[in-house]
């Protein structure tokens, strides 16, 4: 069974301009999740797709959005960078309403950094 | 108000020791799930160990148990037998209502347990 994957690892950019990150949710799991972590803190929730669709969002302004495709895959954008968006963002999956638990299984994360 | 709190930065411990890192959680949901997972320097969040809230007996898996006390509103991780491998941090984190999986988690501001030989 593979488990959730990112990439990049690491990614180095410039404020104003924009990136796209990746996640690979784990065999059979419906539903991604995307965190960001700053250095020394918790994880924050971002938002989550259900199959396709957004199902919750936190509380991070338009310019973070995300797509999940038809395998489950997502992807989170970042516009217009901003140095605070420097962080490590996770992406977790889950089996959505078939897992009464509702654990989530994480990946190993890409660390961006916004010079 | 904070939903979780972790109130120790950071906790040092005994190889071959037992440890209680400390959860309190804040909800008006009855029915909700508590989480702790550890973060290696790595980065990758582990899963650890879950507790449902209207589940009767404490959880426990392998080394870690979870210390569920329901009215004070606490889920203490208890570590036994500490190794070295047990360094990093650890993370409490809830899930509020029905529908697992399609719930996001809150976390608290983690502890970091270093494990002395």
């Amino acid at each position: 069974e593979t488990g959730v994957t990112q990439s990049p690892t690491h990614l180095i950019k410039t404020r104003g301009q924009q990136v796209t990150l990746r996640c690979s949710s784990q065999s059979g799991h419906n539903t991604v999740s995307w965190y960001q972590q700053a250095l020394g803190q918790g994880p924050q929730f971002i938002f989550q797709y259900y199959r396709e669709e957004e199902n919750g969002r936190g509380n991070f302004p338009p310019r973070f959005s995300g797509l999940q495709f038809p395998n489950y895959s997502s992807e989170l954008n970042v516009n217009a960078l901003e140095l605070d968006d420097s962080a490590l963002y996770l992406c977790a999956s889950s089996l959505g309403g078939a897992d009464p638990k509702g654990t989530q299984y994480f990946g190993p994360g890409t660390r961006l950094t916004v010079l | 108000a904070q939903k979780i709190t972790q109130t120790q930065p950071g906790m040092f411990v005994q190889e071959k020791e037992a440890v209680t890192l400390d959860c309190t959680y804040d909800t008006s949901d009855p029915s909700y799930g508590l989480f702790w997972y550890k973060q290696p320097s790595s980065g990758e969040m582990i899963f650890l160990i879950y507790q449902g809230s209207y589940d009767q007996q404490n959880a426990t898996e392998g080394r870690y148990s979870l210390n569920f006390q329901k009215a004070r509103k606490s889920a203490n991780l208890v570590i036994s037998a500490s190794q070295l491998g047990d360094s990093a941090m650890y993370f409490c984190a809830m899930r509020e209502g029905t529908q697992g999986g399609r719930r996001a988690l809150t976390f608290g501001s983690g502890t970091r347990l270093q494990v002395q030989p």
